[in-house]
């Protein structure tokens, strides 16, 4: 099985803390995504990266940065937490065949 | 129901063919369209296929449509930096009103 798995599934961090979000895919996929989820917006793509070291900005990379050290390996950094950040975030792989698979979400929540 | 379909994501390499596809389930479709959209930017019509063809051809980009299997595919040849956007498949329908469907969009990242 496929499996993207995300490590922290609820977070609670304060303003202006640092936050690092890690994911982790175990099938050699190239391609990895970081996305928000918040009521009402669906799905919005904060960065992705198709291979190791490289990053390309999505829709709403304000904010946030990315890391991609290794293959299986995709972290969302958040320099300095706002509360507008609150949110759940899905990591999410996708295979040669354009299947995506997702992580089960964090639930980030910013006081 | 009336659903329009698409993958998410595809990455190419700079100089390969790129090909979008795209599964529709209404079959009283009378004209089908690909879109694009690039960052900050709003829907550009990019070609579009009357529903009694099977091909159309235009410079880089090849619009196949398989009624059969309600399946409509874009190519583009050549692909280059530029022509990284997000792509929508929409079917207009023939009920009277001709009302739009779209996909939700593929986004394509052409690799350097």
């Amino acid at each position: 099985d496929v499996k993207v798995t995300q490590s922290s599934r609820y977070l609670v961090k304060r303003t202006g803390e640092k936050v690092f979000l890690e994911c982790v895919q175990d099938m050699d996929h190239e391609n990895m995504f970081w996305y928000r989820q918040d009521p009402g917006l669906g799905l919005r793509l904060i960065y992705f990266s198709y291979d190791v070291k490289m990053k390309e900005k999505g829709d709403i990379p304000e904010g946030y940065s990315v890391s991609r050290e290794k293959k299986e390996r995709f972290s969302l950094i958040l320099e300095s937490a706002s509360t507008n950040q609150t949110s759940m975030y899905l990591c999410a792989s996708i295979s040669a065949g354009n299947t995506i698979y997702f992580g089960e979400g964090s639930w980030l929540t910013v006081v | 129901g009336e659903d329009v379909e698409q993958s998410l994501f595809l990455s190419v390499r700079e100089g390969d063919s790129s090909v979008i596809n795209c599964t529709y389930t209404d079959s009283s479709s009378t004209y089908l369209y690909w879109y694009k959209q690039e960052p900050g930017a709003g829907l550009q019509l990019l070609t579009y296929i009357f529903s009694n063809m099977d091909m159309k051809q235009d410079q880089r980009l090849t619009v196949l449509l398989n009624k059969k299997d309600k399946h409509l595919s874009l190519r583009i040849a050549d692909t280059q930096t530029g022509d990284s956007a997000i792509y929508f498949c929409a079917e207009s329908l023939n009920t009277g009103g001709f009302k739009t469907i779209f996909g939700a969009g593929t986004r394509l990242f052409v690799k350097a």
